[in-house]
This record gives structure tokens, sequence and C-alpha cells, in this order.
């Protein structure tokens, strides 16, 4: 049972440019949710999502980021426009689908953007 | 606003010891708690996870204990080993799963 899956693995941008981020989560699981960590930092909460749905955005900045996860395919999370402060590890995580309840959530590797 | 912090960003033991890492949450409304281990380069590796309606579950080599009066979580390793090198982050949900990470101590094992 192959895990959550993200790519590429490491990605570098120009400011200006868009970067797009990719997350297979694991068979079976249909919540996701992405992060984001600074160096020397916990992770931050940014988006929670399931099919067709954006349940939680709470933690993704107002302009320049969206996310979403279609019906078939990968989730996708979208930086436009990216700046220097952009520049972190993204980190996908997907859990089960639950009646309410608490579950894991199982991280991919990460995506490395570096901005430049 | 919520917060969940540690005590001490490094920890240095020998192999062989225990080792005990702490974390403190300032939401008194989570009611789950996970630890996850995070090596170099790579993605945070779940490690236990503990509910509000418990004070202290374990796993192989690790416990974690509760305790929701002082809002104190920690994380406790047997023996040891070097390949327990790395950075733990405790973590708290709310609301509907979202995770708050705490800033992670760094687990440093001398053979």
């Amino acid at each position: 049972n192959a895990g959550v899956m993200q790519n590429p693995r490491h990605l570098v941008r120009r400011r200006g440019q868009e970067a797009r981020l990719r997350c297979s989560p694991m068979k079976g699981h249909s919540h996701v949710y992405w992060y984001r960590q600074l160096p020397e930092e916990g992770l931050k909460f940014m988006v929670y999502l399931q099919k067709e749905n954006i349940i939680d955005e709470s933690g993704m900045p107002k302009e320049r980021f969206s996310a979403e996860f279609p019906k078939e395919g990968p989730s996708i999370l979208r930086i436009q426009q990216v700046v220097r402060g952009d520049s972190a590890a993204y980190f996908c995580a997907s859990s089960p689908r639950t009646s309410g309840g608490n579950a894991e959530q199982y991280f991919g590797p990460g995506t490395r953007l570096t901005v430049t | 606003g919520e917060s969940v912090g540690l005590h001490l960003p490094t920890l240095s033991v020998q192999e062989g010891d225990n080792s005990i890492i702490n974390c403190a949450y300032s939401n008194s409304a989570s009611d789950y708690f996970i630890w996850y281990k995070q090596e170099s380069g790579k993605g945070p590796q779940f490690i236990i996870d503990i509910r509000s309606n418990m004070d202290k579950r374990q796993g192989q080599r690790v416990t974690v204990l509760l305790n929701k009066t002082v809002k104190h979580l920690s994380l406790q390793i047997a023996a040891t080993q070097p390949g327990d090198s790395a950075v733990y982050f405790c973590a708290e949900s709310t609301g509907f799963q979202k995770l708050v990470f705490g800033t992670g101590t760094r687990l440093l094992v001398s053979p």
C-alpha cells in the first residue's frame, strides 16, 4: 500500500512564476491536508480538503494561494506570482474517512520550494 | 491564540538511556494529541497518539502521557537508540482534524 505521494520533491521558481504542488493521498483516504514548514520550525496548517470540497482554509494566505482536490486525480496546491517568502517545505497529509472522530494523518515526503 | 510549545529545544542522551520530551499546549478544548518524528529531509512520521479521555498510552518503546490539568504532554522513549535521533513534534487537534504543531525538540543520541 503506497503512502502519501508528493511531486515534485524539489521545485525551483523565479519570482513571479507559478508553483504547482501535487499530492496523491493514500489509497482509501478521502481527506487531504496541506501544511507549510519553514526551516527549524513546526508545520503550519494551510488547508483541509475532501473530494471536490474545501473544508477549512483558515491557514491559507488570502491572495496568490489556492488548493483543490478534484473528483479524479491528485490534490493541487497552487501558488501564483511566487515571492521569496514562499520558499519552504510544503507537506501534504491524508487520513481515512471518519464519522467525526479523530484519525491519524499520514504525511508525504514534502515538496521543497525555492524561489530565486 | 492557540499555541503548542516545547520546553527543551535540544535534548542530548546516551544510547540506552530513557528520553523524555515535553510539550505544553494552550487550547483546553483540544481532544486529540499526536507525536511525530521528523528526520532531516523527510516528512513527519506518526509515532503515537492519545485522546483526551486517556492519560497514558503505550506503544513499542514509547509512552505518551497527558495531563489535562496543567495542559502538558510528554513522550517517553525507552532504551533510546541512535536511530531515534530526529526532531520530535507534538501536535494537537482542533476543530475538524486540523493539527496545530509545536516548534519541535531535537533529540541527539550518542552511541
